[in-house]
């Protein structure tokens, strides 16, 4: 059975204080590792999708990286507007199209 | 807009009675997908339509839930006979295509409360 697990489950960070949200899996034929922001009430926004170990994203102040067993969203000198949780989420090959999700990461950015 | 168009964006309800969630997904999608999110869980996968195939209802949880998307686009999620742990957030998603690792796209949600 396809497991997303991320930590930590809340992250306060300081307005410039970078750091990494993870993303731990087991998963039978990844077909897509997907990162995703929620603000509170909104639906998920897509980030990245990444495919294959050693692949990497960026995007702004976010940069996602994928091994065979997690991934990592690391935020580059965060701001206030970066706070959200940020789910990940895998496509398997054992169901080509359900997405499972982990519970999330709250982060808060204090300016 | 170009986007996933939920309705109603909340809806409070008393037990015991049907509700319908309504769904117009993005414009020339042909996958979409219902979704569930529960006060401090994951999003909880519920069914999925692909053009004319059928449906993949294997995440519905009773068989109080039913779906049903008509001439290919808007699509509607009925739960009948509501229970309160039946509260959350439904979201729905639609993609370009079926194929597992195409980007999918989440409305707002609809936000249920059952009381």
């Amino acid at each position: 059975e396809d497991q997303v697990t991320q930590s930590p489950e809340a992250l306060r960070l300081q307005e410039g204080e970078s750091s990494s949200l993870n993303c731990s899996y087991t998963v039978s034929g990844l077909r897509g590792l997907f990162w995703y922001r929620q603000d509170p009430g909104k639906g998920p926004e897509f980030l990245f999708t990444l495919y294959s170990a050693g692949e990497e994203k960026e995007k702004e102040r976010l940069k996602a990286t994928l091994t065979k067993k997690e991934s990592f969203l690391h935020i580059t000198a965060p701001k206030p507007e970066d706070s959200a949780t940020y789910l990940c989420a895998l496509g398997s090959g054992g169901s080509n199209y359900k997405l499972t999700f982990g519970k999330g990461t709250l982060l808060t950015v204090n300016p | 807009g170009a986007g996933v168009s939920q309705s109603p964006s909340n809806k409070v309800t008393e037990k015991g009675k049907d509700v319908e969630l309504r769904c117009d997904p993005i414009s020339g999608h042909t996958a979409l997908y219902w979704y569930r999110q529960s006060l401090g869980q994951g999003l909880e996968f519920l069914i999925y339509f692909q053009g004319n195939s059928a449906p993949d209802k294997s995440g519905l949880p009773s068989d109080r839930f039913s779906a049903e998307r008509t001439g290919g686009s808007v699509s509607t999620l009925t739960i009948q006979r509501t229970q309160q742990e039946d509260s959350a957030v439904y979201l729905c998603a639609s993609s370009p295509q079926a194929v597992s690792g195409n980007t999918i796209y989440f409305g707002e949600g609809s936000w249920l409360t059952v009381v």
